[in-house]
């Protein structure tokens, strides 16, 4: 199967580090993707990473990559209230196909 | 270039109406993708197009949906005979072939069938 899973939601407060986690089933999956999706916007790309990397750094984001777990992690750093949102985690899988979990909403505490 | 346009954004229909929406992807992206979204859920493959050749199609699909890409660009979705379940967003979502593939999504058709 190619399912993408995600817990649901998460709340930290302002200032403080954010760990959004995913499993992802398909072990051929040559990138792996973070997108966020804000209250009544489209998605859009946050980040990805090569399947032959372990970590990838962008600014306040780290993505972890442990391919024996198959297990995709998303950190945001000093996380901002304009972080709040719904995050995806999404693989590609075969002919191209993209499959997305099913989001992490994620609230941010003033 | 304006993004991917979808067309329209909101629809309003009767059980057992067809629908169409049209998708714009942007221009020299050859691959097109469309995706369900219901409230509180991650956006649901439909189906995949590489130029105008539809290269996978979820097994989800019921005979109902039918998905076309006539001359490699815009492509139109169709639901006939439409049922209340069906009422969902649906996005499509556009890339150019190699690299990341990373999508580049519309803003969406918002489907209601009353």
């Amino acid at each position: 199967g190619e399912d993408v899973e995600q817990s649901l939601f998460l709340s930290v407060r302002e200032g403080d580090s954010s760990v959004i986690n995913c499993t992802y089933t398909d072990s051929s999956s040559t990138y792996l993707y973070w997108y966020k999706q804000e209250p009544g916007a489209g998605l859009q790309l946050l980040t990805y990473i090569f399947s032959n990397m372990d970590m990838k750094q962008d600014q306040r984001l780290t993505v972890l990559l442990n391919k024996k777990d198959k297990h995709l992690s998303l950190r945001i750093a000093d996380t901002q209230t304009g972080d709040s949102a719904i995050y995806f985690c999404a693989e590609i899988g075969g002919y191209q196909k993209v499959t997305f979990g099913t989001g992490t909403k994620l609230q941010v505490i003033p | 270039d304006t993004g991917v346009s979808q067309d329209p954004r909101h629809k309003i229909t009767k059980r057992g109406q067809n629908v169409t929406f049209r998708c714009d992807p942007i221009s020299e992206h050859n691959r097109l993708y469309w995706y369900r979204q219901t409230l509180g859920q991650g956006p649901e493959f439909l189906t995949y197009f590489q130029n105008e050749a539809q290269l996978e199609k979820s097994r989800l699909l019921s005979d109902r949906f039918s998905a076309e890409r006539p001359k490699g660009s815009f492509s139109t979705l169709e639901i006939q005979r439409t049922e209340q379940g069906d009422s969902a967003m649906y996005l499509c979502a556009s890339t150019a072939r190699g690299g990341a593939n990373v999508l580049t999504f519309g803003a969406g058709s918002r489907l209601t069938v009353l």
